[in-house]
């Protein structure tokens, strides 16, 4: 069966600071793969996606993330953190039935 | 803009109250969904809607139905309310079914008193 792992939990980084949110699947073929956003109370966003191509795929407000196959991994990167960020990351992979299967979530804290 | 549009966003009932939530779209999408999130956890998919084909999860208790009466249109009926249905409720479109992009709207949040 289809899985996506987000291993943490928590994270906090000081704002201006690097982040990147890691995110591992586990799938036969290559998953279609997306990272969303939510702000608290809010619907999901969607940062990016991967289908195919250029294993490095840019998104919204700064964002990145890298397909990484032989890791099975797809991990969201930022250079420099906004307060604005400070929301709950949903790293998200699509079968051929169009189901999604969530991981777990990374909320992320900013700190001033 | 084209969007997803879910109302109202927060919504209170009672207890074995019926309560319908509504979602609308602009994206001409053919595919329909609603989630179940409760706190601190992802989204759960309690049905689908392919055009007029309805797909129920499994797992989704018969106490849930909903309707899509044309394409821009989905609701989510919750028939008897209990307190363990108190959290927020997604809706989603994606163009097709296979690999495709779901677009959310924003939620409703369902209190249950």
């Amino acid at each position: 069966a289809q899985s996506v792992t987000q291993p943490d939990i928590h994270i906090t980084v000081s704002e201006g600071a690097s982040l990147e949110l890691r995110c591992n699947y586990s799938y036969g073929a290559t998953p279609y793969l997306f990272w969303y956003v939510q702000s608290p109370g809010q619907g999901l966003q969607l940062l990016l996606k991967y289908f195919s191509g250029d294993t490095l795929v840019q998104g919204i407000k700064g964002f990145e993330a890298e397909f990484k196959r032989s890791q099975s991994s797809f991990n969201l990167r930022k250079p420099s953190v906004h307060w604005s960020d400070a929301a709950e990351y949903f790293c998200v992979s699509n079968n051929a039935g169009n189901m999604l299967t969530f991981g777990g979530g990374t909320r992320l804290m900013v700190k001033p | 803009d084209a969007m997803v549009i879910q109302n109202p966003r927060y919504q209170v009932t009672q207890f074995g109250k019926p309560v319908t939530l509504s979602c609308s779209q602009t994206l001409n999408h053919n595919v329909m969904y609603w989630y179940q999130q409760k706190s601190s956890q992802a989204p759960k998919l309690l049905f689908h809607y392919y055009d007029k084909d309805f797909n129920n999860e499994a797992d989704t208790p018969d106490n849930f139905q909903s309707r899509r009466p044309n394409t821009s249109f989905c609701f989510l009926d919750i028939r008897s309310p209990g307190l363990g249905d108190a959290a927020m409720y997604l809706c989603a479109t994606s163009r097709d079914r296979g690999e495709e992009t779901q677009y959310f709207g924003p939620g409703t949040r369902l209190l249950v008193l």
